[in-house]
């Protein structure tokens, strides 16, 4: 069960590209995630939306900018990045009733920096 | 601060082998939630099982099963006579329930063991 879907799956970018990751979920949750996940490294929290609403930003860097126009949709624009950002980006998403939700994932872009 | 540690980076075995995943946390809170998941190639972390602080009790889910304990900060993971197809990456997770109100779940990963099953 996934329910979680990303797109693109790979995207390899220059450092002077815009592009844009894109998350739709379809279970009805109203909470959703952006994570990093980098090699040898913890997963990372990016950004949360609750109800649509920005609720957590981990100090990202403004290079990065999310959007979530509904409940459903989860946006990261990216421009301007760095080799230090190629990744795996993973969205995700909860019910938005506290710490002991499960997390639903998709499948993760797979993002090189060049 | 919330810390999970996994020590193993990597482990190797050989089908039908029962393997442990050690998980080690760190917090100050009395009440908190603990969580395995597991990532195959595909990339999808997957939901395995959630864990009350409060509630010790070991349980088990056909082959997997998990091993609480409060008194060493432990939460470890076994899989008894594994397969080729339990080859991914498993991550353990913490969750603060002082997030409770917050309306979202903020969780703390450990950085992952890899488990590769070989025929």
């Amino acid at each position: 069960e996934t329910g979680v879907t990303q797109t693109p799956r790979h995207l390899v970018m220059g450092m002077t590209n815009k592009k844009s990751l894109k998350c739709e979920q379809h279970l009805g949750h109203n909470a959703m995630y952006w994570y990093k996940q980098s090699a040898k490294k913890p997963l990372e929290l990016m950004f949360v939306y609750s109800l649509e609403e920005r609720v957590e930003n981990n100090s990202v860097p403004s290079r990065f900018s999310p959007e979530c126009p509904n409940s459903s949709h989860l946006f990261l624009h990216l421009h301007t990045l760095q080799p230090e950002d190629s990744a795996l980006y993973l969205c995700a998403s909860s019910q938005s009733r506290g710490s002991n939700e499960k997390l639903f994932f998709g499948s993760g872009t797979q993002l090189s920096v060049l | 601060a919330q810390k999970v540690t996994q020590a193993q980076t990597e482990i190797s075995v050989v089908e039908k082998e029962d393997v442990t995943l050690d998980c080690v946390y760190e917090t100050r809170d009395t009440t908190y939630y603990l969580f395995w998941y597991k990532q195959p190639p595909s990339g999808e972390l997957v939901f395995l099982i959630r864990r009350n602080s409060f509630d010790e009790q070991n349980e088990i889910s056909g082959r997997y099963s998990w091993n609480f304990q409060k008194s060493t900060s432990s939460f470890n993971f076994t899989i008894t006579a594994s397969q080729v197809v339990d080859s991914a990456v498993y991550f353990c997770a913490l969750s603060p329930v002082g997030e409770e109100n917050t309306g979202f779940q903020k969780l703390v990963f450990g950085t992952g063991t890899r488990l590769l099953v070989s025929p």
